[in-house]
């Protein structure tokens, strides 16, 4: 089945703690980004990649970071978490402009 | 800032009207897409419309674009409770090099039954 995952699907954390959202497709697509949406402000983009390591900044890319090393994998990284970053996170990717999206995140930073 | 803003913010009928919601932007763009999306879940695709195109159905949902007045609408018609969901429509364009796709803030729409 065509789809993206994500996991965790649930965090809770504490400011300071590095963790990693991981973030797989089984389409073979290019491009792969992060959004994360908070009531609104609606979807924004953190960052995406147009392929294997090719990532640019987002609107929204600071204290964010991603690698893409192959082409199925696109993980989004927070150094060091803070409050303000407690959202609903979503990875997509995306075909001849058709974006698939993954089931969401949600991230408590306390 | 929002390329693509959605209007009504809300919107609750009853089971087998219509919905029409309303998305307006301010850049030219390559597409337009509808997305919906269950209550804290993925969005999924709906219908992509291309700059070329003024009408476009894909089942119940009907979508038109005017680029003139750079807005679109979705109409989806005989509305059923399981349409109850956000909708959201996403401009595809390119901004400052890149191809960007970017997202309004989205309608929630209720069906009652």
């Amino acid at each position: 089945e065509a789809q993206v995952t994500q996991n965790p699907r649930y965090l809770i954390t504490v400011t300071g703690k590095k963790l990693t959202v991981t973030c797989s497709q089984n389409m073979n697509h290019e491009y792969m980004s992060w959004y994360r949406q908070d009531p609104g402000l609606g979807l924004r983009q953190i960052y995406y990649s147009m392929n294997v390591e090719v990532t640019d900044k987002g609107d929204v890319p600071e204290g964010y970071k991603v690698s893409r090393k192959e082409k199925r994998n696109f993980p989004l990284i927070l150094e060091s978490p803070s409050p303000n970053q407690t959202s609903l996170y979503f990875c997509a990717s995306s075909l001849r402009g058709e974006q698939f999206f993954g089931p969401g995140t949600r991230l408590t930073v306390l | 800032s929002q390329q693509g803003e959605e209007d009504p913010q809300a919107l609750s009928i009853q089971e087998g009207e219509n919905a029409t919601m309303n998305c307006s932007y301010k850049t030219s763009i390559n597409n337009l897409q509808w997305y919906r999306q269950n209550s804290g879940r993925g969005l999924v695709h709906l219908i992509l419309i291309r700059s070329n195109e003024r009408e476009k159905h894909s089942g119940r949902l009907r979508v038109t674009l005017d680029t003139s007045k750079k807005s679109s609408s979705l109409l989806i018609t005989a509305s059923r409770a399981a349409d109850t969901a956000s909708y959201f429509c996403a401009t595809d364009a390119l901004f400052q090099g890149a191809q960007k796709l970017v997202f309004g803030q989205g309608t929630r729409l209720t069906i009652n039954p």
